[in-house]
């Protein structure tokens, strides 16, 4: 069965660091997310990306955020200047057709800032 | 703003029986997701169920959406050690971009 995939599974850097967080979504889908989910916490959406813009972003996803689809195949979440707070898993997911279909997730990458 | 939340919070039960959890939300939804998490894992999709809709099934899984209520409940007949999880309900929103609320979860512990 397609899957979402993502990279690395976990990382750890240190506060102010730069970090980029890969992902492929399932081929053929066209609606790309990222979401995260603080330890112990609700998961909670960043970015929605299609037609290579994004077309939703929450409070959250502010200029030191970013999102690219550098070539067919990739997805990636770029945080800059990386806060203590900015420590949690952060999912990838996609969806074919968009709003109201099934939004398939990846297993994630656990961020950890020292 | 709208919200997904999920009663009980936490929910342990003997394998064989049925496990209900029920989500609640305020605004009004297109459809609503349940995923299942595994400790530390990713978000698996179970069951997606749209407004116009009132009961899907999946295998052991049985979804009613009430949206009179705005209320939704999963239930897991014969439950399994390996049922054993988180399990969130989502909804989307009139912003049509796919975005998703998630709501705290329901943890489910299912003993052999």
């Amino acid at each position: 069965e397609p899957e979402v995939t993502q990279t690395p599974s976990h990382q750890v850097t240190q506060m102010g660091q730069e970090v980029i967080l890969r992902c492929v979504p399932i081929s053929n889908h066209l609606y790309f997310y990222w979401y995260r989910q603080i330890l112990g916490q609700k998961v909670e959406f960043l970015v929605s990306f299609y037609n290579n813009e994004i077309s939703e972003k929450s409070e959250i996803f502010d200029d030191q955020f970013s999102v690219e689809r550098p070539d067919g195949s990739n997805f990636t979440l770029k945080i800059r200047s990386t806060k203590l707070e900015d420590s949690a898993m952060y999912f990838c997911a996609s969806s074919s057709s968009g709003p109201g279909n099934t939004i398939y997730f990846g297993e994630g990458s656990w961020l950890t800032v020292v | 703003s709208q919200q997904g939340e999920e009663d009980p919070q936490a929910l342990s039960i003997q394998e064989g029986e049925n496990a209900t959890m029920n989500c609640s939300y305020k605004t009004s939804i297109n459809n609503l997701q349940w995923y299942r998490q595994n400790s530390g894992r990713g978000l698996v999709h179970l069951i997606l169920i749209r407004s116009n809709e009132r009961e899907k099934h999946s295998g052991r899984l049985r979804v009613t959406l009430d949206t009179s209520k705005k209320s939704s409940s999963l239930l897991i007949t014969a439950s399994r050690a390996a049922d054993t999880a988180s399990y969130f309900c989502a909804t989307d929103g009139p912003s049509n971009t796919g975005k998703l609320i998630f709501g705290q979860g329901t943890t489910l512990q299912v003993k052999p």
